[in-house]
C-alpha cells in the first residue's frame, strides 16, 4: 500500500481482555517495529522484525505481549489479559532495509490508541 | 543501555527561528533522526546525520557532533503549522531509540 496502515484506529476493551492490534506495512519493507506511546511520553520500543523473524523482543513489556508476522508483511500484536498501564498508542513502522538511514528511513503508521477500562 | 534528552516544550513566535537541542549516550551509533509528530498523527521524517556536520533541508536544518553525543534542530522562519512535538532517535543497528520529545508551541 501507501503507507502503514494499522487497525483498528481506536480500541476501548475491558481489564483482562485480550486484544489483536494489526500492521500493514509498505510493500516490500523487509524490516517493522512496534513501539508504544503513552501520554506525554517517547516511544518505547516493543519488538523488531526482520522479514518474518524476531531477533529482538526485548522490549515486550510482560509475557502477556506477544506479536508475529507473516508472508514477510502483516504483523500482529496480541496483548492477553489487558491491564490499565497497557492503555497507549501502538505505533508500528516499517522501513526497507535493516539499517533506517536517509534514504531508508522508517514510516509509521497512525498507531491504535488502546484504552482499558 | 539508552539515554536521549531533549527538552520537554518550548515556545517562539512566528517568523522566529527555535534550535531544539538533543544529547545522547547509547551503546552504539548509526545515525540520528529528527521526527516531527502533530498531535495525534504518526511521526514523519524530517532529517538524519550520520556524519559530523550540518544538514540543510528548506527551514530546517539539523547539526550533528558524535564526539559529544550532541545533535540539534533547526527550525527557521517559524510558521503555525510547525507547532508539533519533535522527536530525537538514535540508531543503533535496527533499532531507533527515542527522547520524550520536545513540544513546540508557535504563537502568532
Amino acid at each position: 500500500g501507501a503507507g502503514v496502515s494499522q487497525s483498528p484506529s481506536n480500541k476501548v476493551t475491558e481489564k483482562g481482555k485480550d486484544v489483536e492490534l494489526r500492521c500493514d506495512p509498505i510493500s516490500g519493507h523487509t524490516a517493522l517495529y512496534w513501539y508504544r506511546q503513552s501520554l506525554g511520553q517517547g516511544l518505547e520500543f516493543l519488538i523488531y522484525f526482520q522479514g518474518n523473524s524476531a531477533p529482538d523482543k526485548s522490549g515486550l513489556p510482560s509475557d502477556r505481549f506477544s506479536a508475529e508476522r507473516t508472508g514477510g508483511s502483516v504483523s500482529t500484536l496480541t496483548i492477553q489479559r489487558t491491564q490499565q498501564e497497557d492503555s497507549a498508542v501502538y505505533l508500528c513502522a516499517s522501513s526497507l532495509e535493516r539499517y533506517p538511514a536517509w534514504n531508508t528511513e522508517a514510516f509509521f503508521g497512525q498507531g491504535t490508541r488502546l484504552t482499558v477500562v | 543501555g539508552q539515554n536521549i534528552d531533549q527538552p520537554t516544550e518550548m515556545t517562539a513566535t512566528e517568523g522566529a527561528i527555535v534550535q531544539i537541542n538533543c544529547t545522547y549516550q547509547t551503546s552504539g551509533f548509526n545515525g540520528l533522526f529528527w521526527y516531527q509528530q502533530h498531535a495525534g498523527e504518526a511521526p514523519t521524517f524530517l532529517s538524519y546525520n550520520v556524519l559530523d556536520g550540518l544538514e540543510e533541508k528548506g527551514r530546517f536544518s539539523s547539526f550533528l557532533s558524535r564526539s559529544k553525543g550532541y545533535s540539534y534542530l533547526l527550525l527557521k522562519e517559524l510558521q503555525m503549522k510547525d507547532s508539533a512535538s519533535y522527536l530525537c532517535a538514535v540508531n543503533n543497528d535496527y533499532k531507533l531509540s527515542f527522547g520524550a520529545g520536545t513540544t513546540v508551541t508557535v504563537r502568532a
